[in-house]
């Protein structure tokens, strides 16, 4: 049972790349999200999933493209990297009531 | 949107002593989340607490959902109690999550 798997841990993007970072969950979580966390900000929600084919834009969506096409698997893509997007990227899944979070990616745009 | 502030922001204890976190929210909200960060940066789910107290080992935690405050204590503190420790409520429905900013903690053998 691995939980919430994302990949990479570690991503180096120049400005203008574009890339997707995967989140994989096994515990049959309908509930998805992706936060970001900036120092002294929190984290902050950038999309979420309820369900397989239905998604939402959080509090900083801008940037940020997602699909749910199947239960398991929720990606994040960059559709052109900012330096402003440099970040450690969160993905989430949750019964509702409880979450388990992936153990990140740490994304440098230059 | 709502806010959630914590405090205090940091916080230093030696191993063995108690303290109390505190996160105010400024809406009414139906439930609430603690999280801890560990120093490596993985995130721990603590508690779901609407409203109450709920204890887990040497951590508990009360909301006063009506006056818009919840509170964690730790106990007997240990060095693996260090890394932040978040709270956040529910926006525009249940499947948003704010969170508050933080208390970094540190414990000092």
């Amino acid at each position: 049972n691995a939980g919430v798997t994302q990949t990479p841990k570690f991503q180096v993007l120049k400005t203008g790349q574009s890339m997707t970072l995967q989140c994989a969950q096994d515990m049959n979580h309908e509930y998805m999200s992706w936060y970001r966390q900036d120092p002294g900000m929190g984290l902050r929600l950038i999309h979420y999933s309820v369900g397989a084919g239905i998604t939402d834009q959080g509090e900083v969506p801008n940037g940020y493209n997602v699909s749910r096409s199947t239960t398991e698997d929720f990606p994040l893509r960059l559709l052109s990297a900012a330096p402003s997007q440099t970040s450690v990227y969160f993905c989430a899944s949750s019964t509702g009531t409880s979450y388990t979070f992936g153990s990140g990616t740490r994304l440098t745009v230059v | 949107g709502i806010q959630v502030e914590q405090s205090p922001p940091d916080l230093i204890l030696q191993e063995g002593a108690n303290s109390t976190l505190r996160c105010n929210f400024s809406d009414s909200v139906n439930n609430l989340q603690w999280f801890h960060q560990n120093p490596w940066g993985q995130l721990i789910n603590l508690f779901y607490i609407p409203s109450g107290t709920k204890q887990n080992g040497r951590l508990s935690a009360t909301t006063v959902a009506t006056e818009r405050y919840s509170l964690l204590y730790i106990s007997s503190s240990q060095t693996t109690d260090s890394g932040v420790y978040f709270c956040a409520v529910p926006y525009y429905g249940n499947n948003r999550l704010a969170f508050g900013k933080g208390n970094q903690v540190v414990v000092i053998p």
